[in-house]
């Protein structure tokens, strides 16, 4: 079965730092695509960047960028200049095909402080 | 685009009881996964349902079921709540490829 692992439950940046989330995840398919989730107070889960694991090129998104390590099979988020709005729980995703379609496997979550 | 709805926002039942949820997709979303979120657990699959055919189920109990009508929208019953089944449910629509859009969820409190 596929897991998801992230090691760090808190985190915290300063504004305008940056800062970078770890996730980890186990699977033996050849075919999937890894996500970031951000889930704010208001509870509304939120697709930050998404990552197709045949592609080699790390995803990037305005000032969100992932670290995709597939041997390795680690997963992290770079979240540069950090704002106030970027205060929230990150959840680290899993998707593959086959009979897992439609299924996402989600890590614990970070919680993701933002000091001014 | 609207994005994905969920009826009712807030739902207080008791123990014995049943309830469903509703979720409207996305416009020309097919697919629509559930999701229960706890803090003891974090965030587990429910099921998957894609033109009104169940094609991924996780570990839960009978007790859990779902459908999905002709236009997308889907529905999932709890039966026989018990105290345990306190949590947010959230519905999420995909337009056929890997990433899913959720809805605003429904937090169901069981007493």
């Amino acid at each position: 079965a596929q897991t998801v692992t992230q090691s760090q439950p808190e985190m915290s940046v300063q504004e305008a730092e940056t800062v970078t989330l770890s996730c980890t995840y186990d699977t033996s398919e050849s075919d999937y695509y890894l996500f970031w989730y951000k889930q704010p107070p208001s509870r509304q889960m939120i697709l930050v960047i998404r990552q197709e694991a045949y592609k080699q090129q790390n995803a990037t998104e305005n000032r969100f960028s992932v670290n995709f390590q597939k041997a390795a099979k680690s997963f992290s988020l770079k979240i540069s200049d950090s704002q106030l709005g970027d205060a929230a729980m990150y959840f680290c995703a899993y998707g593959a095909g086959g009979t897992s379609y439609g299924k996402l496997t989600f890590g614990q979550g970070t919680i993701l402080t933002v000091h001014p | 685009k609207a994005g994905v709805t969920q009826t009712p926002r807030y739902l207080i039942k008791t123990r014995g009881q049943q309830v469903t949820l509703s979720c409207s997709p996305i416009s020309g979303h097919r697919s629509v996964s559930w999701y229960q979120q706890t803090p003891g657990q974090g965030l587990q699959f429910l099921f998957e349902y894609f033109s009104e055919t169940q094609r991924n189920k996780g570990n839960f109990p009978g007790r859990f079921s779902g459908r999905q009508f002709s236009n997308s929208r889907s529905e999932m019953n709890v039966s026989t709540l018990e105290l345990g089944d306190s949590a947010l449910y959230l519905c999420a629509s995909s337009p056929g490829t890997f990433e899913q859009y959720f809805g605003p969820g429904t937090r169901l409190t069981v007493t």
